[in-house]
């Protein structure tokens, strides 16, 4: 069956520190890839997705994200953390179907 | 442009009491609804997804349950609310498999949300 698993549920890092958020999807073709924050008591923004073509996509406010096949994983990073970047962090797969899957989500905590 | 609404924003309900939440999406056809369910510490867990008119999956047993009677209208509704239906909802929409291979992708567009409080 189709899942996604983001290992840490939350992390913290100091501001200007680089990130790296950790999924892992299980599915048997290449499935459309998403990372989606969610700022307190809003709804979801997709940062990124992927597809196909380059491994290595770029997202909205400096994020990015590499898609590696032999690892099963779509990690999300970025070189530089500012303080607003304190959200919480979905990493979701599509199947080409008709629904996506989200991981538990990871708590981002940045301090000064 | 397409854009989704929810409301309400927050709502506190008695135990017992029924609910409607309603969301509607504007500026696309026959899209691919979702409601999704937060609870406190948690991810999202996919509560139905629709397809089109009437037509509603149901991804875990619950107290809840959700209709579909224009292809831009989604509401989900309970008969009696538990506790246990506390939670932040969402809904979403994304576009139908028709657009699968364009640009377009499943990645999905979310509203506001609601933050409901059963007491």
């Amino acid at each position: 069956a189709q899942s996604v698993t983001q290992p840490d549920i939350h992390i913290t890092v100091s501001e200007g520190a680089s990130l790296e958020l950790r999924c892992n999807y299980s599915y048997g073709a290449t499935p459309y890839l998403f990372w989606y924050v969610q700022s307190p008591g809003q709804g979801l923004q997709l940062l990124l997705k992927y597809f196909s073509g380059d491994t290595l996509v770029q997202g909205i406010k400096g994020f990015e994200a590499e898609f590696k096949r032999s690892q099963s994983s779509f990690n999300l990073r970025k070189p530089s953390v500012h303080w607003s970047d304190a959200a919480e962090y979905f990493c979701a797969s599509g199947s080409g179907g008709f629904k996506t899957i989200f991981g538990a989500g990871t708590r981002l905590f940045v301090k000064a | 442009s397409q854009t989704i609404h929810q409301w309400p924003a927050t709502l506190v309900q008695p135990v017992g009491s029924p609910l409607s939440l309603e969301c509607t999406v504007e500026g696309t056809s026959n899209p691919n609804l979702y409601w999704y369910r937060q609870a406190a510490g948690r991810g999202l867990q996919l509560l139905f997804y629709s397809v089109g008119i009437g037509q509603i999956s149901s991804e875990v047993p619950q107290n809840l349950s959700a209709s579909r009677p224009q292809d831009w209208q989604f509401i989900l509704s309970s008969k009696k609310l538990l506790l246990s239906d506390s939670g932040f909802y969402l809904c979403a929409w994304s576009p139908p498999p028709s657009y699968y291979g364009t640009e377009a992708t499943e990645e999905a567009f979310f509203g506001q949300g609601t933050r409901l409080t059963v007491v």
